[in-house]
C-alpha cells in the first residue's frame, strides 16, 4: 500500500516461509525497474532488476515479477531469514538514466 | 562491507558553517551520484556526475555544490544550509551504459547531517 508521512508500510513474515513485498510504479517509459534493500545504518544495496521487456527474472532466493499491464512490481524472497529483516525499495531507471526510488516496505521477520 | 567510503560519517553544522561531504570509491565507476534521504523515505536523486562532468542536477538549491575532481572522488559542498536539510546523503557509482544489471548502484553508508 502507500505510506503517507512518517509510516512505512511493514509485513511481517514467519521465518522461513516466502516474502512478497509489492510495489506500483507510475512510469510506463521505465526501462529497468529495481529492487535494492537498506538495513539500518546502511546504504541502499542492490538485490535484482528486470528490464521493462520481461515479465519475471530470478535471483538468489529471489524473484522479481513485473506486470506492465497494471504497473505492478513485485518481489519474492523464499525461505526468509532473520537477515532479510530490512527495508525495500522498489525503483526505476528511465530514458535519462536516472534512478528513482518508490516508497519503501519494511519487512520484519518473526521467530 | 561497502567499496564506497564516504566521509564524515557524522556531521553537525551551524547554518552559517561551510563544509564538505566526501566520497571516494576505487571500483572503475565513471558515473557517481549524490542522493538524499530523510527519516523513513527514499532516496531523492541530488546530482549524477558521468565522466566527471555534471550530467544531472535535480534542481537542488545552490547552497549544496557538488564536485567532481577526478574519477574516483565525489565531494558535496555545503554552504549557508537550513535546519530542513538535516539527512542522510548517500553517494553512489555505477558503470555507465552497462546493459545487464543496468540498475546497479553502489550506495556508500551516508553522512548524516544534522543542520542546528
Amino acid at each position: 500500500g502507500e505510506s503517507v508521512g512518517l509510516h512505512l508500510p511493514t509485513l511481517s513474515v514467519q521465518e522461513g516461509d516466502n516474502s512478497i513485498i509489492n510495489c506500483a510504479y507510475s512510469n510506463s517509459a521505465s526501462d529497468y525497474f529495481i529492487w535494492y534493500k537498506q538495513e539500518s545504518g546502511k546504504g541502499p544495496q542492490f538485490i535484482i532488476d528486470i528490464r521493462s521487456n520481461m515479465d519475471k527474472r530470478q535471483g538468489q532466493r529471489v524473484t522479481v515479477l513485473l506486470n506492465k499491464t497494471v504497473k505492478h512490481l513485485s518481489l519474492q524472497i523464499a525461505a526468509t531469514q532473520p537477515g532479510d529483516s530490512a527495508v525495500y525499495f522498489c525503483a526505476e531507471k528511465n530514458r535519462d538514466d536516472k534512478i528513482i526510488f518508490g516508497k519503501g516496505t519494511r519487512l520484519h521477520i518473526l521467530p | 562491507d561497502t567499496e564506497v567510503t564516504q566521509t564524515p560519517k557524522h556531521l553537525v553544522m551551524g547554518m552559517t558553517n561551510k563544509k564538505s561531504l566526501k566520497c571516494e570509491q576505487h571500483m572503475g565507476h565513471r558515473a557517481m551520484y549524490w542522493y538524499k534521504q530523510k527519516a523513513k523515505k527514499p532516496p531523492e536523486l541530488m546530482f549524477v556526475y558521468s565522466y566527471e562532468k555534471l550530467s544531472i542536477n535535480e534542481s537542488v538549491p545552490s547552497r549544496f555544490s557538488p564536485e567532481c575532481p577526478n574519477s574516483s572522488l565525489l565531494n558535496l559542498h555545503l554552504h549557508a544550509l537550513q535546519p530542513e536539510d538535516s539527512a542522510l546523503y548517500l553517494c553512489a557509482s555505477s558503470h555507465l551504459f552497462r546493459r545487464q544489471s543496468a540498475g546497479e548502484l553502489f550506495f556508500g553508508e551516508g553522512s548524516r547531517l544534522t543542520v542546528l
